[in-house]
Formats: C-alpha cells, sequence, structure tokens
C-alpha cells in the first residue's frame, strides 16, 4: 500500500537553529503533500498545502517566511522550520493523497510525524 | 466550535470489551468521512472511509456508521485489545477536498 516517509522522527535544536523536516511518498508520485502541525490532545491544524514545481500555499496565520516549504520533485517534500524557537516545538505531519485509479475516495496517507523540540 | 466533534474525549475499556466513538460534523457539502487510529507519537493510519451513500464499513474489529442526514459518524470497536489504545481521529472530507479533522477520541485499553 501507499506509503509516507518522514525523516527525522525527532529533533531536539537549540533556539535559532533552523531544521529542515523531509517527506517522501515512497511509492507513489504525489502532485500535492499537505504539512500540519499537532500539539498534545488537539487536532492537526494544516499549515500549508505543497504543490510540486509551484509556491506553496499557507493557511491563514502560518507565516511562509518562517515555515519554507520546498516540493522539488514527485516524492519529496521539505519544510524548514528556521529560526526555531521554543513555541514552534510541536509534532509536525505531513501527508500525500494517491490519485492512482482507484482514487477519488483514497484517503490522505500520512508521515509517522516529526517531534520537533526546541531549547 | 470545532467543526467536527468528537466524544468521548477520552475513555478507558477493559480488555475484551466493546466501545463505541461518536463523531458529529457540520461541515457542507460532503465528500466523504474517514475514521483514522493515531498512537502516540506516529501518524495517523486510515481505519475506514465511507461516502454519501455508504451506512455502514467494517475494518476487522472496527465498525463505522455514517447517517449523513444527520451528520453523525460511530467507530465501533469489538473485542478490545491492548494495541487498540491510541487516538481515534474523525475526519471529513467537504467542499473543494478540504479536510475538517476531530480532536480525537483518546482510548485507553486496560488487562
Amino acid at each position: 500500500g501507499a506509503v509516507v516517509s518522514q525523516h527525522p522522527s525527532w529533533v531536539i535544536c537549540k533556539s535559532g537553529t533552523s531544521v529542515k523536516i523531509e517527506c517522501r511518498s515512497l511509492d507513489f508520485q504525489a502532485t500535492t503533500m499537505f504539512w500540519y502541525r499537532q500539539f498534545p490532545k488537539q487536532s492537526l491544524m494544516l499549515m500549508a498545502t505543497s504543490n510540486e514545481g509551484s509556491k506553496a500555499t499557507y493557511e491563514q496565520g502560518v507565516e511562509k517566511d518562517k515555515f519554507l516549504i520546498n516540493h522539488a520533485s514527485l516524492t519529496l517534500s521539505t519544510l524548514t522550520v528556521t529560526s526555531a524557537h521554543p513555541e514552534d516545538s510541536s509534532f509536525y505531519i505531513c501527508s500525500a493523497r494517491d490519485w492512482r485509479p482507484g482514487g477519488g475516495n483514497q484517503p490522505q496517507h500520512f508521515g509517522d510525524g516529526t517531534r520537533l523540540s526546541i531549547l | 466550535k470545532n467543526q467536527v466533534e468528537q466524544s468521548p474525549q477520552s475513555l478507558i475499556i477493559l480488555e475484551g470489551k466493546n466501545c463505541t466513538l461518536q463523531c458529529n460534523y457540520t461541515v457542507s457539502p460532503f465528500s466523504n468521512l474517514r475514521w483514522y487510529k493515531q498512537d502516540t507519537g506516529r501518524g495517523p493510519v486510515s481505519l475506514t472511509i465511507m461516502t454519501f451513500s455508504e451506512n455502514t464499513k467494517s475494518n476487522g474489529r472496527y465498525t463505522a456508521t455514517l447517517d449523513a442526514d444527520t451528520k453523525q459518524s460511530s467507530l465501533h470497536i469489538t473485542a478490545s485489545q491492548l494495541s487498540d489504545s491510541a487516538s481515534y481521529i474523525c475526519v471529513v472530507l467537504y467542499g473543494n477536498n478540504r479536510l475538517a479533522f476531530g480532536k480525537g477520541n483518546q482510548v485507553v485499553v486496560i488487562p
């Protein structure tokens, strides 16, 4: 079945550091990937939609200069948290939709998330 | 008010027992409703997906129901196992491929 791989799974770093998170679709091509943020006991909150070969679409209130998204190929999207601060600490999850035949109602496939802790 | 409301927020059940989780939504136009299982520190994994015309769908010990008229869904877990301990998230696809997420039902199965 469709698999989405996310790396790294856990990052601990100092305030001011920039952190890059990778999201890969392993056995299907994804022209669109999605980046979510999840706080404890809360819903997943869509941050941005990553479009292959074009600019990402950010949700209202999400700083595009803070969260840089690059979707350079049909199987890879990256999220870079620039100059991270403690308030950026959260669980970041990516997802992709498998548009192969049989789709339409295909669920989004989620990565296993990246836990980001900024000290 | 959240567009997808789940209840109960959390529950503890004995291993082997059944439980039912509820999901009410307000978003429209409706496309489909999915239930995901999210283990602690992991990404959500799809359990079931139902369209407007489907009333029930099963995946092993998980059975989901949907009443699109009342905008309600439930997820029934039969003969719970310790590995069922997780957060169960109700997600509705609506409008122009928009997703609305519930906060999840936190289930803890104890021996």
